[in-house]
């Protein structure tokens, strides 16, 4: 079975560009979970999307939003990125119990 | 809202000796946590979890333990061996589908 697959695996940008990364769950696991990950901040929830809905949300601004297609795989969008944006991007595939992580996107804002 | 906290940042230990990583949480309503191990370049892997029904539980070398009332739980790591080196993450969360909190994190280096 495939694991959870994250692209691009890493990525430059600069201030006030906008970035969109991508994550393709397990086959059959319809809920995905966005993280960021930062030395400084740690783990933190993004938000969840479960068929094509997002069912939860932590806290960030709105500059980061997620969608979910049919078929289970989810894009994260930052607009307007700021340096402190600069982190590893996680990308969660199966319920709560059982979520299998992604390697990650590494995101460096210049 | 819901801290999660951990300690040590940091533990080194002898192959073979055991690892002890605590954490304590804030909301009594948490009812379910996870730990993950994460080793370099890799995503979180889940490792084992408990519920607030559970106090104890043992899979192979790690196990989990559970103070409901203190609100702190645990993760043990017996027969230490050099791949158990990685960063460990603890975590709760209130309900099923709700966010994880996590703790910040202990580098575990296991040294042979």
């Amino acid at each position: 079975k495939a694991g959870v697959t994250q692209t691009p695996r890493y990525l430059i940008k600069t201030r006030g560009q906008q970035v969109t990364l991508s994550c393709s769950p397990i086959s059959g696991h319809r809920s995905v979970s966005w993280y960021q990950q930062t030395p400084g901040q740690g783990l933190q929830f993004l938000f969840e999307y479960f068929s094509e809905t997002q069912r939860n949300k932590g806290n960030f601004p709105g500059r980061f939003s997620g969608r979910q297609f049919s078929n289970s795989r989810s894009e994260m969008n930052v607009s307007t990125l700021e340096l402190g944006d600069s982190a590893l991007y996680l990308c969660a595939s199966g319920p709560q119990e059982t979520q299998y992580f992604g390697p990650g996107t590494r995101l460096l804002v210049l | 809202g819901e801290n999660v906290e951990q300690h040590p940042s940091t533990l080194s230990v002898q192959e073979g000796d055991s690892a002890v990583i605590k954490c304590t949480y804030s909301d009594s309503a948490s009812n379910y946590f996870p730990w993950y191990k994460q080793e370099l370049g890799k995503g979180p892997q889940l490792i084992i979890d408990s519920r607030s029904n559970v106090g104890e539980k043992k899979d192979q070398r790690i196990a989990v333990t559970l103070n409901k009332t203190a609100k702190h739980f645990s993760l043990h790591i017996t027969e230490t061996q050099p791949e158990d080196s990685a960063v460990y993450f603890c975590a709760a969360s209130k309900d099923y589908g709700q966010n994880f909190v996590f703790g910040p994190g202990t580098r575990l280096s296991v040294l042979p």
